[in-house]
């Protein structure tokens, strides 16, 4: 099975634009889960949508917003870029049932300046 | 609150000695246990898991993990380091009802010729 791919691998932004970051889950995942990594605060999650419903969210403010397809494809939005959201963007795929282990796509690089 | 604690943020091993990460979590009822690890700018890769069962539990790469209930720890061990190994290495807890892991901060593997 071909892994968890995210889109696009590198982006650099400015402060006050938005961003849209894409993810395409393990075949037959039905779970999406976002996760944003930077050095000082480390992994945290953002939020899961199964069968296009967002399921958990994390402690992240409203400018992160994120959706599911009905191929349980999922993107996640960025609004009024700020410097800090400047991360490494983790999409992690799973069944959503039973153990909920997590298969990580490689990840989007977002630099805002 | 769930918490993961990961004490030693950088270990240097010499190529071909033994290894071993510590990682505790609190969390009250038994969780899920997850290892990951990550090469630099690269995604998480799932190293190994324990949902329940025999508490020594086997992962790629030569790596093991003992779950002991009693001291709230799930330590990762290889007995023999490789210089491939060098990577940061994650420790996650998952529960029953939500799908999103809570990760430790992380240690960073050097492996020294």
């Amino acid at each position: 099975k071909a892994g968890v791919t995210q889109t696009p691998r590198y982006l650099i932004k400015t402060r006050g634009q938005q961003v849209t970051l894409s993810c395409s889950p393990i075949s037959g995942h039905r779970s999406v889960s976002w996760y944003q990594q930077t050095p000082g605060q480390g992994l945290q999650f953002l939020f899961e949508y199964f069968s296009e419903t967002q399921r958990n969210k994390g402690n992240f403010p409203g400018r992160f917003s994120g959706r599911q397809f009905s191929n349980s494809r999922s993107e996640m939005n960025v609004s009024t870029l700020e410097l800090g959201d400047s991360a490494l963007y983790l999409c992690a795929s799973s069944s959503g049932q039973g153990g909920y282990e997590q298969y990580f796509g490689p990840g989007t690089r977002l630099t805002v300046t | 609150a769930q918490s993961v604690t990961q004490p030693d943020i950088h270990i240097t091993v010499s190529e071909g000695a033994s290894l071993e990460l510590r990682c505790n979590y609190s969390y009250g009822a038994t969780p899920y246990l997850f290892w990951y690890v990550q090469s630099p700018g690269q995604g998480l890769q799932l190293l190994l898991k324990y949902f329940s069962g025999d508490t020594l539990v086997q992962g790629i790469k030569g790596f093991e993990a003992e779950f002991k209930r009693s001291q709230s720890s799930f330590n990762l061990r290889k007995p023999s380091v490789h210089w491939s190994d060098a990577a940061e290495y994650f420790c996650a807890v998952g529960y029953t009802g939500a799908n999103n892991l809570f990760f430790g901060t992380g240690t960073r593997l050097t492996v020294i010729p």
